[in-house]
């Protein structure tokens, strides 16, 4: 059974940093491209980032490039978000996602993310 | 970026009967390679969204046949016959063709 398990969520003030974290199990993870979406309270759904299956390809909207980072680590089946200068409009429950071919196919239960002073 | 706009916002329906939803790109979804990446999620309340069909009118694993995709090029639908209880939520297109992006969603609701 694929699962995908976020933390790293909580409270956070702008400006500063927070790392996501995805625990991937019930498929070979280094198999698939992987990537995290966002949807902010009461609104739609938000790309956020795209990783290739070895990490060497990323890609990032306008609204986050520069400011966040996707990586992942094969070894330990693992994806993260590195997120930095955090804005009050990146509040969201970010959903870690898996990739086949070309569209999610099964996505992780999501963590809140609250930037707030 | 490419833009999904879907219609209805909200669709009220009593149980039993057809839904339907629009969903117009900005942009022939139509990719080099052939294939037209236009996807359909349902997110039912309190959880995350769960995957319907794909490459227009596949449905995906253990997805009910009630669920029927269509369209091509810029112009989709999504029918639902025989509306049942567990189908009420929020539905989403989405493309990867370009760049990904997903519409803004359809409510499908209880009359």
């Amino acid at each position: 059974e694929v699962q995908l398990v976020e933390s790293g969520g909580g409270l956070v003030q702008p400006g500063r940093s927070l790392k996501l974290s995805c625990a991937a199990s019930g498929f070979t993870f280094s198999n698939y491209y992987m990537a995290w979406v966002r949807q902010a309270p009461k609104k739609g759904l938000e790309w956020v980032a795209t990783i290739s299956t070895s990490g060497s390809r990323t890609y990032y909207p306008d609204s986050v490039k520069g400011r966040f980072t996707i990586s992942r680590d094969n070894a330990k089946s693992s994806l993260y978000l590195q997120m930095n200068s955090l804005k009050s409009e990146d509040t969201a429950t970010y959903y870690c996602a898996r990739i086949w071919p070309n569209w999610v196919d099964y996505w992780g239960q999501g963590v809140m993310v609250t930037v707030s002073s | 970026d490419v833009v999904l706009t879907q219609t209805p916002v909200a669709q009220p329906v009593t149980l039993g009967d057809q839904a339907s939803i629009s969903c117009r790109s900005s942009q022939s979804l139509v990719h080099s390679n052939g294939n037209t990446y236009l996807e359909w999620y349902l997110q039912k309340p309190g959880q995350s969204p769960q995957l319907l069909i794909y490459k227009v009118s596949n449905r995906f694993s253990g997805v009910p046949d009630r669920f029927i995709g269509s369209g091509s090029g810029s112009d989709f639908t999504l029918k639902i016959s025989r509306v049942e209880p567990e189908d009420l939520g929020v539905y989403y297109c989405f493309q990867a063709t370009h760049d990904p992006t997903f519409g803004a969603g359809t409510k499908l609701e209880l009359k």
